[in-house]
């Protein structure tokens, strides 16, 4: 079946920039996201990207996809203390609104 | 954004209990919800897909009779667990889909803050 995966842990020094890197299986993928979960809540959508396009930016975010290699990474700036939260990466193929989850990568911030 | 909210935020039960948690659309019609179950440290695994007015669809190894699922409204849909072990302890989480003007489906999702049911 069709896979994402990332790396489960990510620390960063504040101010430095966090990159959060995704591969996914799906070759058919059309839609891919990036979710951030603060501990004990849902889901919140930070930023999306169609697979036609290489690059999306969104004030501190930049999400780069490399559809050749099915890597998605995602390029948080200036990290600050509020950024610590897991990140999900998740694919989706147009039409079905399944998505495909990752592992998560728990981002965390050093002082 | 659009607002998603669950009911209740955490529950405890006892083995053998059936629970009921309910998704709502706070500020959208959702004819399609989706339910999550998340281990911890580990990945949302979709459960099934709440339509409203027809039978929910469940993903390969989830148990119909055991997570019951109803999409009475275009605004909740509610999971029944039924007959609760422990290992059926596991935080859930709804999402729903706001409908885009043209009918053009970009899949953005809007997520509940998630249910944390605890069965002893």
């Amino acid at each position: 079946g069709e896979d994402v995966e990332q790396s489960l842990f990510l620390s960063v020094r504040e101010g430095d920039s966090s990159v959060i890197n995704c591969t996914y299986t799906d070759s058919s993928s059309t839609y891919l996201y990036w979710y951030k979960q603060e501990p004990g809540a849902g889901l919140q959508l930070l930023t999306y990207i169609f697979s036609n396009m290489d690059m999306k930016q969104d004030q501190r975010l930049t999400v780069l996809l490399n559809k050749k290699d099915k890597h998605l990474s995602l390029r948080i700036a200036d990290t600050q203390t509020g950024d610590s939260a897991i990140y999900f990466c998740a694919d989706s193929y147009f039409g079905n609104e399944k998505l495909t989850f990752g592992t998560g990568t728990r981002l965390t911030i050093i002082p | 954004g659009a607002v998603v909210s669950q009911h209740p935020s955490w529950v405890i039960c006892k083995s053998g209990t059936s629970v009921k948690i309910e998704c709502r659309s706070l500020d959208f019609q959702a004819t399609t919800m989706f339910w999550y179950r998340q281990f911890p440290k580990q990945s949302l695994m979709l459960m099934a897909t709440s339509n409203e007015g027809s039978k929910a669809t469940y993903e390969q190894g989830v148990e119909k009779d055991k997570f019951l699922i109803n999409h009475a409204s275009l605004t909740l849909s509610t999971l029944t667990v039924t007959s609760a072990h422990p290992e059926d302890s596991s935080f859930y989480i709804c999402s729903a889909r706001t409908g885009l003007a043209g009918g053009s489906n970009t899949g953005e999702l809007f997520f509940g803050e998630g249910s944390r049911l605890t069965v002893l």
